[in-house]
């Protein structure tokens, strides 16, 4: 069946450093989307991804898609405390559902 | 607009009694998940429901595992003979689907805990 890895599984950062998470998928993807899960709360929807290549920005949050629709990324620039959390990708391969990602749980140190 | 409910938010029982867990989604939704996430894990997939369609029931773990959805809203996951090992939060989710680009609108989730 569809899988869908992240890595890496923990990243503790120095706030102000910058952040990446990697998403690879075993088949390629119609689309992919990313949350983000606060510690104790559920996830949130934060952007999807369409075309292959495709790059959005949402201020300090750069999200790209592969050419080959099979893997994506996340980075965040100059990490604030605020960051923290578990960020998930979720890929959407036609069967209806969405596979989430195995996660990457973001701690940033002040 | 009220977001997707879920009750109890907390629930506790035996080894070997049934639970009930309900997810109410947002209004006009049409699609809705349930998903199941061990402590500090992923999400791990269970059921899917969109419209009047069969269910997809790809990711129920036994058949001790079982969901309805009544009337296109309303959801119920029944987890028969609990097992210690199916203490977890228990994730509904909700979408405007069946279109791959509607997001996911999560509740706060049913934390099982199985004595």
């Amino acid at each position: 069946g569809q899988q869908v890895m992240q890595i890496p599984q923990y990243q503790h950062v120095q706030e102000g450093e910058d952040f990446t998470t990697y998403c690879n998928s075993s088949t390629t993807l119609s689309n992919i989307q990313w949350y983000k899960q606060r510690p104790g709360g559920h996830p949130v929807f934060l952007i999807q991804l369409v075309k292959s290549g495709e790059v959005k920005k949402q201020k300090r949050l750069t999200f790209q898609f592969g050419e080959a629709k099979k893997n994506s990324s996340l980075h965040i620039t100059a990490t604030q405390t605020t960051d923290v959390g578990t960020y998930f990708c979720a890929g959407f391969s036609g069967t209806y559902k969405y596979i989430f990602g195995t996660g990457t749980r973001l701690k940033v140190l002040a | 607009g009220a977001g997707v409910s879920q009750s109890p938010s907390n629930k506790v029982t035996e080894k070997g009694k049934d639970v009930e867990l309900r997810c109410d989604p947002i209004s006009g939704h049409t699609a809705l998940y349930w998903y199941r996430q061990s402590l500090g894990q992923g999400l791990e997939f269970l059921i899917y429901f969109q419209g009047n369609s069969a269910p997809d029931k790809s990711g129920l773990p036994s058949d001790r595992f079982s969901a309805e959805r009544t009337g296109g809203s309303v959801s119920t996951l029944t987890i028969q003979r609990t097992q210690q090992e199916d203490s977890a939060v228990y994730l509904c989710a909700s979408s405007s689907g069946p279109s791959y680009n509607s997001p996911l609108h999560f509740g706060n989730g049913t934390r099982l805990t199985v004595t």
